[in-house]
C-alpha cells in the first residue's frame, strides 16, 4: 500500500537557519504530494503541493520538488523565522490522503 | 468563511460512556473524513465518506462509527470508549473524494479526547 516516511524530529534551529525536512514515499500509482503544517493548537493547513513529477510547490518561502526517480518530496526553506515553529506533515494523495508521522520544528530567536 | 467546525474541542470521559464528536463543513464538499493523531504515528484515517449515505472504513476503524445523513455533517461516534482511544481527532473535508490532487483538504481545529 501507499506510505510516507519523513525524517524524525524534533528539529531545533536558530532564526535565519536553513531548514530541510526529508520525505520519501511509496505508491503504486502517480500520487499528488503535499506538505501540511500544523501550528500549535490548530488543525492542519495546506502549505504546498505538487501534482506530477518535477513539479515544484512553493509557499511562504518553503519549496519542495516532486522527484519521481528518488520518490522524494523534501521540504526546504532558506531562512526560517520563529513563526515557522510548527509540526510539518508530508502526505500523498492516491485516492486517499496518507500522512507521514510529522516533524516538529522549533525555531529559536 | 470556509471552515470545518468540530465540537467539543476538549473532552474527558470515562470508559464505556458513549460519546459523539460533531463535525460540520460549510463548503458543500462531498468528501469528509476522520483522523486520529498520535505521537510518532502521524495522522491515521478512521472513516471516510464520499457523499451522503456513503461511508467506508479507513485504516483504524475499530471502536468507531460514523454517519452521513446530510452533506455538511459527519459525526464520529464512540459507542464504548476505551483508554486506547485517547487521542487528538481531526475532521477534514475536500471537494473530491478521489484524486484530490488539485484541491486541498480542510481540517477542523481538533478534538482532544481523554478516556479514563
Amino acid at each position: 500500500g501507499n506510505s510516507v516516511t519523513q525524517m524524525e524530529g524534533p528539529v531545533t534551529l536558530s532564526e535565519e537557519a536553513f531548514l530541510t525536512i526529508n520525505c520519501t514515499y511509496t505508491a503504486t500509482g502517480y500520487p499528488s504530494l503535499f506538505w501540511y503544517v500544523q501550528y500549535p493548537g490548530e488543525g492542519l493547513q495546506l502549505l504546498l503541493k505538487a501534482t506530477k513529477a518535477d513539479d515544484k510547490g512553493s509557499n511562504k518561502g518553503f519549496e519542495a520538488t516532486y522527484r519521481k526517480e528518488t520518490t522524494s518530496f523534501h521540504l526546504e526553506k532558506g531562512s526560517v523565522q520563529v513563526s515557522d515553529s510548527a509540526v510539518y506533515f508530508c502526505a500523498l494523495d492516491d485516492y486517499k490522503l496518507s500522512f507521514g508521522a510529522g516533524t516538529t520544528v522549533t525555531v529559536r530567536a | 468563511e470556509a471552515q470545518v467546525t468540530q465540537n467539543p474541542r476538549y473532552l474527558i470521559t470515562v470508559t464505556g460512556k458513549k460519546l459523539t464528536v460533531t463535525c460540520s463543513q460549510n463548503m458543500n464538499h462531498e468528501y469528509m473524513s476522520w483522523y486520529r493523531q498520535d505521537p510518532g504515528l502521524g495522522l491515521r484515517q478512521i472513516y471516510y465518506s464520499m457523499n451522503v449515505e456513503v461511508t467506508d472504513k479507513g485504516d483504524v476503524p475499530e471502536g468507531y462509527k460514523v454517519s452521513r445523513k446530510e452533506k455538511r455533517n459527519f459525526p464520529l461516534i464512540l459507542e464504548s470508549p476505551s483508554p486506547n482511544q485517547t487521542s487528538l481527532y481531526f475532521c477534514a473535508s475536500s471537494p473530491l473524494g478521489m484524486r484530490t490532487g488539485n484541491t486541498e483538504a480542510f481540517f477542523g481545529q481538533g478534538t482532544r479526547l481523554t478516556v479514563v
